[in-house]
């Protein structure tokens, strides 16, 4: 069964600083999985998927990751925190057979100025 | 484009009082669409699934129902609403013609308070 694992419930860094966010994930099979983004009392917004196309996956708002599959990680990065990114973020993976998605637990990030 | 819409936005409740939430999904033909409840400190739950018109999911026994009366609508609803109802419902959609099946793409969400 695929399951993912979001290893800190919260992340705190300041402006300009880098930020990442650690996810590792579960799978019988090459997966697909994702980041998602919510702000505040939002829906949620698809960051960046991976599809086994590419092991660096670029996404929306300077967001990156880097499927790993030695290391069966997912980590979602950027080089420079903005305030704007203060946020939840979600690592999801997708079950291959039913196409229903896994979520993460979430990991809170806040941005100090 | 498409386009995922949700209302109400917010909506307060007394226990025992019915529901009625819409999604409704733009520019797109025959979409999977879900519902997700999103309880404080408890993850995104899915609720309920729908691949086609009348063609309807549960994934949790509950009080709640879910219906799908045209393509691009999906409806949750509830006779008597419990206290544990409130949450932030999310809709969603995946798997139209051009886009892969496995993407999902979320609305605005609900906040239902029950009092």
């Amino acid at each position: 069964a695929q399951s993912v694992t979001q290893l800190d419930s919260h992340v705190s860094v300041s402006e300009g600083t880098p930020v990442l966010l650690r996810c590792n994930y579960s799978s019988s099979y090459s997966p697909s999985l994702f980041w998602y983004v919510q702000h505040p009392n939002k829906g949620l917004q698809l960051l960046l998927k991976y599809t086994s196309a590419a092991t660096l996956v670029k996404g929306i708002n300077g967001f990156e990751a880097e499927f790993k599959k030695s290391e069966t990680s997912f980590h979602l990065t950027k080089p420079s925190a903005h305030m704007s990114d203060a946020a939840e973020y979600f690592c999801v993976v997708s079950d291959g057979a039913t196409n229903k998605l896994i979520f993460g637990t979430g990991t809170l990030l806040a941005v100090q100025p | 484009s498409q386009t995922i819409h949700q209302w109400p936005a917010t909506l307060v409740q007394p226990v025992g009082s019915p529901l009625s939430l819409e999604c409704t999904v733009e520019g797109t033909s025959n979409p999977n669409l879900y519902w997700y409840r999103q309880a404080a400190g408890r993850g995104l739950q899915l609720l309920f699934y729908s691949v086609g018109i009348g063609q309807i999911s549960s994934e949790v026994p509950q009080n709640l129902s879910a219906s799908r009366p045209q393509d691009r609508q999906f409806i949750l609803s509830s006779k008597k609403l419990l206290l544990s109802d409130s949450g932030f419902y999310l809709c969603a959609w995946s798997g139209d013609s051009l886009l892969p099946a496995d993407t999902q793409y979320f609305g605005p969400g609900t906040r239902l308070t029950v009092l």
